[in-house]
């Protein structure tokens, strides 16, 4: 199985900031990297496909980048609903395997 | 968009099997490939599995002597089931619409999750 972590696993952050998370996976898989987000009680929700393709509905404040082993999601203002945990997903070679995850809360 | 619904037993004793459906409404189930992901309460996502409506599914190893993944055209929905269930496999289970490409994919639509606890 191909292998993800995520830096950091958690972070706090307040209204405005830019908030940027790092998914670095274990071996090069193109760009086949995908994010979600999950609230508390909710199905995570894609944000981003294939690194850098946002998708249909999700505001323009999320951004994604890089290829190979190393990726990033950007957040260019956070706002008060993208309190959340983040999740990167490997979609390389099955099983299709995700990070570990990021909690991003109030500071 | 797709829409899912899982629906199932809450709770399921040791050793025996979990029935899952999900329901698709908004589409077709011929149009997509489906797919199964877990979560232990507290913990990470885990993928179980996809398939299409024909072929072979594909489900992930630490799983495969165990799990089965089926779609049934007619009635537009697709099913889980896992065996020889152990307290491990307490976990919200969900169902998503895989959009395959290149051998590759991303989970665009997801059902709310269905919580399966392993207790006697």
């Amino acid at each position: 199985d191909i292998q993800i972590t995520q830096s950091p696993s958690s972070l706090s952050a307040s209204v405005g900031d830019r908030v940027t998370i790092t998914c670095r996976v274990g071996q090069t898989i193109s760009s086949y990297l995908n994010w979600y987000q999950q609230k508390p009680g909710k199905a995570p929700k894609l944000l981003i496909y294939v690194a850098s393709s946002l998708q249909s509905g999700v505001p323009s404040r999320f951004s994604g980048s890089g290829s190979g082993t190393d990726f990033t999601l950007t957040i260019s203002s956070l706002q008060p609903e993208d309190f959340a945990t983040y999740y990167c997903q490997q979609s390389y070679n099955t099983p299709f395997t995700f990070g570990p995850g990021t909690k991003v809360d109030i500071k | 968009q797709v829409q899912l619904q899982e629906s199932g037993p809450g709770l399921v004793k040791p050793s025996e099997t979990l029935s899952l459906t999900c329901t698709v409404s908004g589409g077709s189930i011929s149009s997509y490939y489906w797919s199964w992901i877990r979560q232990p309460p507290g913990k990470g996502l885990e993928y179980i599995g996809y398939m299409y409506y024909t072929g072979s599914p594909n489900y992930n190893p630490s799983l495969k002597s165990r799990v089965t993944i089926s779609v049934d055209t007619p009635k537009n929905q697709f099913s889980l089931k896992l065996s020889s269930l152990t307290a491990a496999d307490t976990a919200v289970y969900y169902c998503a619409s895989l959009y395959y490409f290149d051998s590759s994919g991303y989970l665009d639509n997801w059902g709310q999750g269905t919580l399966v606890t392993v207790s006697s």
